[in-house]
Order: C-alpha cells, then sequence, then structure tokens
C-alpha cells in the first residue's frame, strides 16, 4: 500500500480559481517531488524538495508553486488556474536511496 | 540534453507470451534505471531497476538488461499476463553530483496490451 497520498483524486475548476493540491507521506522521507504527466506521456519534473524549507524548481516550467514546511508535507499551488494547466500532477518521494514512492495522482481540468 | 524514449509506443500480446519493452537513453553519465509500471488513474510503481555496473538483472517474472555501449535498456516479462496490461516507463538518474543529483528523468511510456 502507498505511504503517500494525494488528495484531490480529481479537480475540475474554473480559470482563474486558485488551488492547492496536496501530497502527504508517512515514510518521513526528506526528498520530495512533483512531477506533470499528460495522458499516455512522460513525467515531468516541475518541482523538488530535499528538506524542510528547501524547494526548487524542476526541469519543465510550471507557473505553480510549492512549500515545505513540514517534513511529510509538501503542497501545490497555481494561484489563478488556466486551460493549459489541466493535466495530471503526480507527487513522489524517497529516503536517502534510490527507490520513489508516487501518489496516485491528481486529476485537474480547468474549464 | 538529457532524454530518455521508447521505441515503441504500444505492444499487443497474447497471454503467456513473453514481453519486451525497449529504452533509449542520451545521457552517457546516467549510471541508475529504473522500469515503472503504471496502472490507469494510478501513479508509477516501482518493477525493477538496474545500476550502471551490471548488465542484467532478473526479478520475479521480470528481467531488465542494460547496454551501456549503445544506451539502451530494455524490461522483459515473462508469461505475460493480462494483469500486465499498463503504461510502462524507463527513468534514468545520475547519481553523480551536481544539479540532476537525484531527480529521475522519464521516457515516453509504451502501452503494454495482454490479450486472454
Amino acid at each position: 500500500e502507498a505511504d503517500i497520498y494525494q488528495t484531490p483524486r480529481y479537480l475540475v475548476i474554473g480559470t482563474g480559481k486558485k488551488i492547492t493540491l496536496e501530497c502527504s507521506q508517512t515514510m518521513g522521507h526528506d526528498k520530495m517531488y512533483w512531477y506533470q504527466q499528460d495522458p499516455g506521456m512522460e513525467l515531468h519534473l516541475i518541482h523538488y524538495s530535499y528538506g524542510v524549507n528547501s524547494t526548487e524548481k524542476g526541469d519543465l516550467s510550471s507557473e505553480s508553486t510549492v512549500s515545505r514546511i513540514r517534513t511529510e508535507h509538501f503542497p501545490l499551488t497555481l494561484e489563478s488556474a488556466r486551460p493549459s494547466h489541466t493535466s495530471q500532477y503526480l507527487c513522489a518521494s524517497r529516503a536517502g536511496g534510490d527507490g520513489y514512492t508516487f501518489g496516485s495522482g491528481t486529476r485537474l481540468t480547468v474549464v | 540534453g538529457e532524454s530518455v524514449g521508447l521505441h515503441l509506443p504500444t505492444l499487443s500480446v497474447q497471454e503467456g507470451d513473453n514481453s519486451i519493452i525497449n529504452c533509449a537513453y542520451s545521457n552517457s553519465a546516467s549510471d541508475y534505471f529504473i522500469w515503472y509500471k503504471q496502472e490507469s488513474g494510478k501513479g508509477p510503481q516501482f518493477i525493477i531497476d538496474i545500476r550502471s555496473n551490471m548488465d542484467k538483472r532478473q526479478g520475479q517474472r521480470v528481467t531488465v538488461l542494460l547496454n551501456k555501449t549503445v544506451k539502451h535498456l530494455s524490461l522483459q516479462i515473462a508469461a505475460t499476463q493480462p494483469g500486465d496490461s499498463a503504461v510502462y516507463f524507463c527513468a534514468e538518474k545520475s547519481v553523480a553530483g551536481g544539479t540532476s543529483y537525484g531527480k529521475l528523468t522519464f521516457g515516453q511510456g509504451t502501452i503494454l496490451t495482454v490479450h486472454p
């Protein structure tokens, strides 16, 4: 069973709304990641964190922001959602080793 | 830049056959590779990994082969079952230092369909 949780699983929201996608893990992992994935396509890293108060932008430019105030929590925020933000957002975490654990994702649709 | 890509976007096999999914990577500094399985509506699930100091690694019904000379990775699934139907991604990571440290780079997925 996954120990990393994402909410909501599905979200349909209007253009211009502010949204926050939640990601929490109970494994005490220091490293956490946000990936963006279009259907059937590869995952693109948009944000990562190596610990509390540490956040970095990933390889794919994103208008979203993240915060890491607690080890277990790594929320992603869009201040003003647009249709171009429609995608699936996957959160992952890992300890010092190699294994990544992924959440089930949030499928976001902006209308 | 770094990239990881798959040769075939779709693969259809009969139940019981063996499946082979291929992946090419371009970053010669990549030294750790992972195969993930992603079922519809779920996040990627770890299948098997291999380090660059190995050529082959076996798991339960799965084998990963690494050819560093041609930067090629493959996943072999023995006796494929309908439950194996999913999208399969390869991913690479450089464990060296630098800005790419610890980050996975994914290729485009291959859709595996197993027919009963």
